[in-house]
């Protein structure tokens, strides 16, 4: 089975400041994982996916994460916040591709950016 | 960009009246959509996962009499609440996969308000 932990579901910073969004997956074969952000009454845009390769991965809007297997992390990342960026993300896993594809996500973590 | 088309975005409606959510997904065939629900400021629960031409497999606690969902072809799935009531008030969410290892892409989810 699969499951997904973001560690702090309220994470506030200044505008121009790092952006550090946790997550911390299990798996029982190599995953693939996405980072989903929300805005307000909308669906999920992905932000940027792992399946295998590279495990520093780039997304839009200037975010990045790395897959660290031996951590079982995919930290989400961005050098400078930007008020739009405020929203909420969700980190969301699955056991690799197939016909299912059944994804798994964490409980969300609402990003505030303070002027 | 792949794009999804949840509809309609908002329904407010009498106890015991069914309601039908269409999702399209407008620019690719979807062999597989997922339907889920989303309480307020919680993470996405997945409800079901509909096959194109199949019956869907929901999840363990969802009534599938309750919720019934028809995937006639592959652009399109339904999701129909049947006799609503206020305790199926919730925002409701599409996906589509677009198979090849690809992510789901989102629909911008679909409030339903039952009085």
């Amino acid at each position: 089975a699969q499951s997904v932990t973001q560690l702090g579901s309220h994470v506030s910073v200044s505008e121009g400041a790092l952006v550090l969004l946790r997550c911390n997956y299990s798996s029982s074969v190599p995953p693939y994982l996405f980072w989903y952000v929300q805005y307000p009454n909308q669906g999920l845009q992905l932000l940027l996916k792992y399946t295998t390769g590279a495990t520093l991965v780039k997304g839009i809007n200037g975010f990045e994460a790395e897959f660290k297997k031996s951590e079982t992390s995919f930290h989400l990342t961005k050098p400078s916040a930007h008020m739009s960026d405020a929203a909420e993300y969700f980190c969301a896993v699955t056991e690799g591709g197939g016909s299912n594809y059944k994804l798994t996500f964490g409980k969300g973590t609402l990003l505030t950016v303070n002027p | 960009g792949a794009v999804v088309s949840q509809h309609p975005s908002r329904v407010i409606c009498k106890s015991g009246t069914s309601v039908k959510i269409e999702c399209r997904s407008l620019d690719f065939q979807a062999t597989t959509m997922f339907w889920y629900r989303q309480f307020p400021k919680q993470s996405l629960m997945l409800m079901a996962t509909s096959n194109e031409g199949s019956k869907a497999t929901y999840e363990q606690g969802v009534e599938k009499d309750k919720f019934l969902i028809n995937h006639a072809s592959l652009t399109l799935s339904t999701l129909t609440v049947t006799s609503a009531h206020p305790e199926d008030s919730s925002f409701y969410i599409c996906s589509a996969y677009p198979g090849h290892n690809q992510p789901q892409h989102f629909g911008d989810g679909t409030r339903l308000s039952i009085l």
